[in-house]
């Protein structure tokens, strides 16, 4: 079993629809962030989160450190949104990143 | 764009072939990372240069030979390789080591798409 877990491994949405991404993960931390990485490899980060909640644009990211816990929201969605979501989490002493197997996401039109 | 560049973008290898992926960053980085990216896998890191010097190598097996020869460049050199070793390549940088720790943040490149033939 992976320390980062997310869920789903895959998910389709249409234009327009509201969507959320999870990641749960077993060992204290401190920091995670959220990355994505478009069909070309290249990967880009999108938040780093040690408490509460971020807003950049119609991304949202919250975290609940008590539950080990966190979400990717996505308001509005759009074909330009599809890409493979990646959760990774930095280990307390800050000596070990750990990445989530990914989330990929399909908008359609 | 970033400000990683990798090169090439994709390259096809015999198993007996030598060949070495590219990655430069103008960014005035001091970190370099080499991460593996299998399909449905997980990345994994590499290697890690900080200042030039190897930091940590994730047992990474010897047909994969990285070379930093400053804070701007870094190679990993490919030999012998086996088929599953096939995968995306990816370089990151990052103004300190051990990036998302204190606000620092990894810029990674487009990768490379590794066949092994």
């Amino acid at each position: 079993k992976n320390e980062v877990e997310q869920s789903p491994q895959n998910l389709t949405a249409q234009e327009g629809e509201f969507i959320t991404i999870n990641c749960s993960y077993s060992v204290g931390i401190s920091a995670l962030h959220w990355l994505q990485q478009h069909p070309g490899g290249g990967i880009v980060s999108l938040f780093m989160l040690s408490s509460g909640k971020k807003k950049h644009g119609r991304l949202i990211a919250t975290i609940n450190i008590q539950e080990k816990h966190s979400s990717l929201h996505i308001t509005a969605s759009h074909p330009r949104d599809s890409a493979v979501y990646i959760c990774a989490v930095r280990s307390l002493s800050g000596s070990r990143l750990t990445f989530g197997e990914g989330t990929q996401l399909t908008v359609n039109p | 764009e970033t400000g990683v560049t990798q090169t090439p973008r994709h390259l096809v290898m015999g198993m007996t072939n030598k060949k070495s992926l590219k990655c430069e960053q103008h960014l005035g980085h001091n970190a370099m990372y080499w991460y593996k990216q299998s399909a449905k896998k997980p990345l994994e890191l590499m290697f890690v240069y900080n200042f030039k010097e190897q930091t940590e190598n994730n047992s990474v097996p010897s047909r994969f030979s990285p070379e930093c020869p400053n804070s701007s460049h870094l190679f990993l050199h490919l030999h012998t390789l086996q088929p599953e070793d096939s995968a995306l390549y990816l370089c990151a940088s990052s103004q300190e080591v051990r990036w998302g720790r204190q606000n620092t943040e990894a810029f990674f490149g487009q990768g490379t798409r590794l066949t092994v033939v």
